[in-house]
């Protein structure tokens, strides 16, 4: 039982490449979340999705595009990567009356 | 606007010393509080509050949560090097279309010296 795992753990991207993040939970959880973590930020919600084939925006979604194809999977996409997004993105995953429960994050630099 | 705060931002202290992290908040469509602890990687869940009064408590670690007054403690006794992390108050509400959101303070950072 891995949890929340979370491809790749680290990238380096330059100014207007793109890259997908990569979410697989092993739970059978419905709910799943991807943030970004910045120093003085806070955690902030990107996007999140209530199961299978649905997605909703959180607090801070330009720039960014998702996918839940598949239960297991909650795919975070950067259709043209910009310096402001930098960070450490996390991914995590629940089911109804539980806590969120959190991948190990992948560190994010664009230069 | 929904917002969660905690003090203090940062704190250290000795082993053995007894610590009090406190977490406010103002929401609408309050549902629980949680609290997770952050080390080096994915924030790892401690606590889930929903109601006033009653602690909560795992080892050295307790939590009770004041929804009269808005807050909520988290106490570690005893304090050892491994207690070392940010700590982070999460509110979660009741958003639009009966969606549930959390909401984050900003952390205390701990560091225990030994």
């Amino acid at each position: 039982n891995a949890g929340v795992t979370q491809t790749p753990k680290f990238r380096v991207l330059k100014t207007g490449q793109s890259m997908t993040l990569l979410c697989a939970q092993d739970m059978n959880h419905e709910y799943m979340y991807w943030y970004r973590q910045d120093p003085g930020m806070g955690l902030r919600l990107i996007h999140y999705s209530v199961g299978e084939g649905t997605t909703a925006k959180g607090e801070v979604p330009d720039g960014y595009n998702v996918s839940r194809l598949k239960k297991q999977n909650f795919l975070l996409g950067l259709e043209s990567a910009a310096p402001s997004q930098t960070s450490v993105y996390f991914c995590a995953s629940r089911n109804s009356n539980q806590p969120q429960h959190f991948g190990d994050g992948t560190r994010l630099s664009i230069l | 606007e929904d917002k969660v705060v905690q003090s203090p931002l940062s704190l250290v202290v000795h082993e053995g010393d007894t610590v009090t992290l406190n977490c406010s908040y103002e929401v609408t469509n309050f549902r629980s509080l949680l609290w997770y602890k952050q080390e080096k990687k994915a924030p790892t869940f401690l606590f889930m509050l929903t109601s006033s009064g009653i602690e909560k408590k795992s080892g050295r670690l307790s939590s009770i949560l004041d929804k009269k007054e808005l807050f909520s403690i988290l106490n570690i006794t005893a304090t050892q090097t491994g207690d070392s992390a940010i700590y982070l108050c999460a509110v979660e509400v009741i958003g639009a279309g009966n969606n549930r959101k959390l909401i984050w303070g900003l952390g205390t950072s701990l560091a225990v010296n030994p």
